[in-house]
Order: structure tokens, then C-alpha cells, then sequence
């Protein structure tokens, strides 16, 4: 039990171009869900956090427009990176963590983003 | 601020080794500490959920404990397939909800030669 699953596991796009990365939790339905990104060797860094059917909270110094976020149900989250530059490339990955899985975070697979 | 520091930041044994890697905590309202196991390229996997001082959790050739200020992940005799980062979360108290955001530390990277 406690599945998350990424789609797409990676993708490469042109600069000025927009990615869409979905996040879904396939046995249990998540309140919340967070989206991290980590650079080589790094550890996770949270991006935001979303509610089902909120606005996110974004950490300190992300960009909420240039990463949009949509909770828009119990079991799908997505995370929008507009207009991406090379400096947005990294491993992006998401959380759930719902009431019946109560104070545990499931971790999907992540997606690599390449922007060239 | 909450901080996490794991130590050592890199370990290498050999397999039957057995060792223990550090999770050192400083946070307001402790709500759990969290120890994944990651492999590279891919998602943290769940490990152990600790919740208060002397707790213990065992899985196959893993142990966790948890003091007051720090957490301990024990291998014993480890093989090479438990080679991974071991990271360890905390998460602060969030008003009584179950989705207080994680604080990361660095990471332990861990090889088991044959």
C-alpha cells in the first residue's frame, strides 16, 4: 500500500517552453502532497506544499508563478514549471501524505527535467 | 529553525561490517522523525517512523532509535544491496495536523563492498 507514481519519469524540453509533472497516489487518497527538487548530491528540497482543493504554500524563495502547483483532487497533484531555463533542470519529486496513511510522507519515483 | 545533520556523510564497509549512522535534531515540538532509503536516480523510500525518546523500529537488518536529540540507524551485517543514501527527516509539530512539511538532512551515503 502507500503507492505515488510520477509521470513522466523524465523529459526534456526547449528553453521558454512549459512541463507539466504529475503526481498521483494510487491506494489512498492524500490530503496533502509536496513537491521537492534535488540537485546532484543534494538533498531533498521543498518546493511547496498543496491541500487538496487550496491554494500551495510555497517555501521562501520559490517563484509561485514560474512553479505552479493544482491539487485539484484527492489523488492528483501537478506541477507546472513555466517558461523553463536550464537552471530548472533537476530531479523533481512528490509526496503524499493522506488520513488514512496519517503522519507518514510516500515518496514517488521523481522526474528528471532537462531544459536545453 | 529546525536543523538536521546526519553524519558521517559517507561510509563505506564491507559486507558483514555492521556500523550505525547518526541523525542529529534540533526542532520545536518533534511530530516524528522519518528515516528513507534512497537509491540513485529515484524516490526515497520509507523506512521507520519515530515518534518519541526510546522508541525502537526493526526491519530485516535495520534498527532505528531515537533519543531526545538524536536517531540512530543500525545495520547489521550489512549485504551489498543495502548500498543507498539513508536520509532523515523530522517534522515539527503542526498544529495538530498530520501534514507538517519535513526537514531533510544531507544524507548518509552508504557502500557495501562484497
Amino acid at each position: 500500500g502507500a503507492v505515488v507514481s510520477q509521470h513522466p519519469s523524465w523529459v526534456i524540453c526547449k528553453s521558454g517552453t512549459s512541463v507539466k509533472i504529475e503526481c498521483r497516489s494510487l491506494d489512498f487518497q492524500a490530503t496533502t502532497m509536496f513537491w521537492y527538487r534535488q540537485f546532484p548530491k543534494q538533498s531533498l528540497m521543498l518546493m511547496a506544499t498543496s491541500n487538496e482543493g487550496s491554494k500551495a504554500t510555497y517555501e521562501q524563495g520559490v517563484e509561485k508563478d514560474k512553479f505552479l502547483i493544482n491539487h485539484a483532487s484527492l489523488t492528483l497533484s501537478t506541477l507546472t514549471v513555466t517558461s523553463a531555463h536550464p537552471e530548472d533542470s533537476s530531479f523533481y519529486i512528490c509526496s503524499a501524505s493522506g488520513t488514512d496513511v496519517v503522519y507518514e510522507q510516500y515518496f514517488g519515483p521523481g522526474t528528471r527535467l532537462t531544459v536545453t | 529553525e529546525d536543523q538536521v545533520t546526519q553524519s558521517p556523510e559517507a561510509l563505506r564497509l564491507q559486507e558483514g561490517e555492521s556500523s550505525s549512522l547518526n541523525c542529529s535534531y534540533t526542532v520545536s515540538g518533534l511530530r516524528g522523525l522519518f528515516w528513507y532509503r534512497q537509491d540513485p536516480g529515484k524516490g526515497p523510500e520509507f523506512l521507520f517512523t519515530l515518534y518519541s525518546a526510546g522508541e525502537e523500529k526493526e526491519k530485516e537488518r535495520l534498527k532505528a532509535t531515537l533519543t531526545k536529540k538524536e536517531s540512530f540507524l543500525h545495520i547489521t551485517a550489512p549485504k551489498p544491496e543495502d548500498s543507498a543514501t539513508y536520509l532523515c527527516a523530522v517534522r515539527q509539530n503542526a498544529g495538530g495536523t498530520s501534514y507538517g512539511k519535513l526537514t531533510f538532512g544531507q544524507g548518509t551515503i552508504l557502500t557495501v563492498h562484497p
